[in-house]
């Protein structure tokens, strides 16, 4: 499968505990982008990377949130101290640095807080 | 502040007939213009996607049209199917940034 693909595909845990996603873009993408959705809602927009830079990142995310792209390639959004508001479906997508470059996003990390 | 606005919030049609979903948007530095369907559970899958400098793009049963003057652009999902039921969303992106800026999405069932 040479899609997205991001790991865990859920993850159910206690406020208070941190939690760390991955997501794999489709190899010769260089742009990788992180959003969140929630139900009945379109996906918002969290952060992007350009290879291992960070371009972007949300005014609406808070410093719990971090990403890294360390080597250009694959790429981790960590939560800490999660809140029950963080309960959302975690979307990765990746794309290439044209103008037509569409993104292509992978089936997401739904992340339960109790 | 909403710059894209999609309509119907949802939608249902018979089999055979012919979907149609509508976005406005605000801002003319936008670029491209994608639809994605999503399915309960999944990430969004990209259907189809048109820029600015034309009017209409057709692929399979999907087709965008695209009016720049009033800066709208609409789906049509021709002969739709029961397997065409899930969640449709518009957005555009502006050709200063990467990030997509989302419609509110519409919901389409397609009756049997």
């Amino acid at each position: 499968d040479t899609g997205v693909s991001q790991n865990p595909r859920h993850k159910i845990t206690k406020r208070g505990q941190n939690v760390t996603f991955r997501c794999d873009p489709i190899s010769e993408h260089n742009r990788l982008y992180w959003y969140r959705q929630t139900l009945g809602q379109g996906p918002e927009f969290l952060t992007y990377f350009q290879n291992e830079a960070q371009l972007e990142k949300s005014r609406l995310l808070s410093d719990r949130f971090s990403a890294e792209r360390p080597k250009g390639s694959f790429s981790t959004l960590e939560i800490q101290r999660t809140e029950q508001g963080d309960s959302a479906m975690y979307l990765c997508a990746s794309s290439l640095a044209t103008l037509t470059g569409g993104q292509f996003f992978g089936p997401g990390t739904r992340l339960t807080v109790l | 502040q909403q710059q894209v606005k999609q309509s119907p919030q949802s939608l249902i049609v018979q089999k055979g007939g012919i979907s149609i979903i509508n976005c406005a948007y605000e801002n003319t530095a936008f670029d491209y213009f994608p639809w994605y369907q999503q399915f309960p559970g999944k990430g969004p899958a990209l259907l189809i996607a048109i820029r600015p400098d034309v009017s209409e793009k057709k692929e399979g049963r999907f087709t965008i049209s695209f009016n720049k003057s009033a800066k709208q652009f609409s789906l049509h999902i021709m002969d739709s199917q029961p397997g065409d039921s899930a969640t449709y969303f518009c957005a555009a992106r502006p050709s200063d940034n990467r990030k997509l800026i989302w419609g509110l999405g519409t919901s389409l069932a397609v009756n049997p």
